[in-house]
């Protein structure tokens, strides 16, 4: 099994729909990220946790939502989609210590990509 | 904020050839990593290489290195006997250690010509 995985894949959805995409990680790690990726403009961070409490806007939060239910598990919601949020979104985590000692080496899924229409 | 800029949209490389893909950064800080993603068509994030903003030496991985020239911010990735696998859309990445955050240029989409 993938040390992060990542659901669903694919999904195609309605304008207004709420969706919700889920991240687990069996690596132990503190740290739980999401990114979403636009052609022609790399991956760009929207929330990022530093532990289950500890829940930060990353630059493109807006229309975005997240929830860290454990240690473990991640989620992002988008309660009303729209067509520009169309995109391919990582889930990705990090050891939770100082940066000389791994923090800054993240661990990505597989991806999910998102359709709005 | 931090920037990190990829100048090369898209590159090709005969296969067996040496390629240079470039990455500038600006930042204020003084601790941080610098990165190298690699993307193929599976989508994966594949971590190709990493470097230490404090060391000198440049990081190298097999047929991957990079050259890093940290007073003109510039981080080079040179792959050297260009595979069919190799080819993927390549991401410099920037990791400051007061920001806790993964910066991302935008890509530059390597061709591997047979």
């Amino acid at each position: 099994d993938a040390d992060v995985t990542q659901t669903p894949r694919n999904r195609i959805t309605k304008t207004g729909k709420r969706i919700m995409l889920e991240c687990s990680q069996t690596k132990g790690h503190d740290r739980m990220y999401w990114y979403r990726q636009d052609p022609g403009l790399g991956l760009r961070l929207i929330y990022y946790s530093f532990d289950v409490k500890d829940i930060n806007k990353g630059e493109i939060s807006d229309g975005y939502s997240v929830s860290r239910q454990a240690q473990a598990k991640f989620s992002l919601s988008l309660e009303s989609a729209i067509p520009n949020q169309t995109a391919l979104y990582f889930c990705a985590t990090s050891v939770g210590r100082g940066a000389g000692s791994g923090a800054n080496v993240l661990t990505f899924g597989a991806g999910s990509r998102l359709t709005v229409l | 904020a931090q920037t990190v800029t990829q100048s090369q949209p898209e590159m090709s490389v005969q296969e067996a050839e040496t390629v240079t893909l470039s990455c500038t950064y600006d930042t204020s800080e003084s601790d941080y990593y610098l990165f190298w993603y690699k993307q193929p068509p599976s989508r994966q994030m594949i971590l190709v290489i990493r470097q230490e903003a404090y060391k000198q030496q440049n990081a190298t991985e097999n047929r991957f290195s990079v050259n890093f020239q940290k007073a003109a911010k510039s981080f080079s990735l040179k792959i050297s006997d260009s595979q069919l696998g190799d080819a993927a859309m390549y991401f410099c990445a920037y990791y400051g250690a007061g920001s806790y955050q993964l910066t991302f240029g935008k890509g530059t989409k390597l061709s591997v010509i047979p």
